[in-house]
């Protein structure tokens, strides 16, 4: 399988907790994306980067979220001390470089689900 | 920023029978609407697409217009089947240097019935 994979699928913590999770692009995509999607709404965009640069991040990223892609491959985001209101599935997504002013499809992983207790 | 705004929330349609999904935005530099269908467990998965320089495009039972005018872009399902029962996002972006943020509207599902 050669599409965007998720580890953990399903992830169950205590408040105050930390947990990490993994994302693999497809490969050769330079364009890695974090959403979080709450039950019954739409995805919503954590954080952006291209390469190895994080090159945007949304204010629902807070000081207690971290994400990183070290060599330009894989992405990690944590969570510090978990919150109940951090219950959500955390998709990933990744997308090649499209030429200049041409948007490229964002393709999407299975997502992980968080629930805190 | 941006703000997508989709409806109905939920649809319910006979199978065979035609079904229309419509988002409006609120940002006029916004230039590229995906449409995504969301299966129970999965990641959102790209069914089409459509960019501002283009008022339609069709791909097989499934189409997508765009009113720049109106803000307002569908889609356009012909011949429902069973399998298309799902939930639907529509999401809008804009040309930047950096990345193709997606905003995405609240989802609808969609119920075919046998």
């Amino acid at each position: 399988d050669t599409g965007v994979s998720q580890d953990p699928r399903h992830k169950i913590t205590k408040r105050g907790q930390n947990v990490t999770f993994r994302c693999d692009p497809i490969s050769e995509h330079n364009r890695l994306y974090w959403y979080r999607q709450t039950l019954g709404q739409g995805p919503e965009f954590l954080t952006y980067f291209q390469n190895e640069a994080q090159l945007e991040k949304s204010r629902l990223l807070s000081d207690r979220f971290s994400a990183e892609r070290p060599k330009g491959s894989f992405s990690t985001l944590e969570i510090q001390r978990t919150e109940q209101g951090d219950s959500a599935m955390y998709l990933c997504a990744s997308s090649p470089t499209g030429l200049a002013g041409v948007r490229s499809e964002q393709f999407f992983g299975p997502g992980t689900r968080l629930t805190v207790l | 920023g941006e703000n997508v705004e989709q409806h109905p929330s939920t649809l319910s349609v006979q199978e065979g029978d035609s079904a229309v999904i419509k988002c409006t935005y609120s940002d006029s530099a916004s230039n590229y609407f995906p449409w995504y269908k969301q299966e129970l467990g999965k990641g959102p998965q790209l069914i089409i697409d459509i960019r501002s320089n283009v008022g339609e495009k069709k791909d097989q039972r499934i189409a997508v217009t765009l009113n720049k005018t109106a803000k307002h872009f569908s889609l356009h399902i012909t011949e429902t089947q069973p399998e298309d029962s799902a939930v639907y996002f529509c999401a809008a972006s804009k040309a930047r240097n950096a990345g193709n943020m997606l905003t995405f509207g609240g989802g609808t599902r969609l119920m075919v019935k046998p």
